[in-house]
């Protein structure tokens, strides 16, 4: 099992371009999650979502949309970047089972807005 | 809403001695989790001990363990005999219970932990 993976790991951008990150999981998790961390400030959820086809706001939406089309692939999309959007970004899937809800993390992209 | 305070941004602790990182949190609900989680430089985030808030009994797991004071809102970690592998980010973590928090996660702001040999 690959668990959670995260692609790219690395990439720069200017101001006002766009991309996508791309989270895929093989441990057939109905949630999934999106984070960013910023020094001193600790993870803070972007976006969530509890199933295929479905989407859900956290703490620091704006700026971001997510997409489900698949129950193994979380999206995270940036429109128009902004430099107040470097950070590193971290995708987590849960099953959700048993009340547990254990987050499993990917490694992690480093993204910078120049 | 929930917030965990980490308030403690740096901490050292020589080899094989012990040191505590302390975590105090804010919530208005009696059913809920806590988390430990490690970041070495590697980013990886590691699962390290979680607490049920409805267990009295501190988690414990090989060199680490919890001091949970539920009527304090206090969830401090203790490494014992501290590895230098032990250096990495340490982050608190929160996560309300029932089926409607879908999981979701509420992170303090992280500690740094130095090991020297």
């Amino acid at each position: 099992n690959a668990g959670v993976t995260q692609t790219p790991k690395f990439r720069v951008l200017k101001t006002g371009q766009s991309m996508t990150l791309l989270c895929a999981q093989d441990m057939n998790h109905e949630y999934m999650y999106w984070y960013r961390q910023d020094p001193g400030m600790g993870l803070r959820l972007i976006h969530y979502s509890v199933g295929e086809g479905t989407t859900a706001k956290g703490e620091v939406p704006d700026g971001y949309n997510v997409s489900r089309l698949k129950k193994q692939n979380f999206l995270l999309g940036l429109e128009s970047a902004a430099p107040s959007q470097t950070s590193v970004y971290f995708c987590a899937s849960s099953s959700g089972a048993s009340g547990r809800y254990e987050q499993y993390f990917g490694p992690g992209t480093r993204l910078t807005v120049t | 809403a929930q917030t965990v305070t980490q308030s403690q941004p740096e901490m050292s602790v020589q080899e094989a001695e012990t040191v505590t990182l302390s975590c105090t949190y804010d919530t208005s609900e009696s059913d809920y989790y806590l988390f430990w989680y490690k970041q070495p430089p590697s980013r990886q985030m590691i699962l390290v001990i979680r607490q049920e808030a409805y267990k009295q009994q501190n988690a414990t797991e090989n060199r680490f363990s919890v001091n949970f004071q539920k009527a304090a809102k206090s969830f401090s970690l203790k490494i014992s005999d501290s590895q230098l592998g032990d250096a990495a980010m340490y982050f608190c973590a929160y996560r309300r219970g029932g089926g409607t928090s879908y999981g979701k996660l509420t992170f303090g702001q992280g500690t740094i932990l130095t090991v020297h040999p």
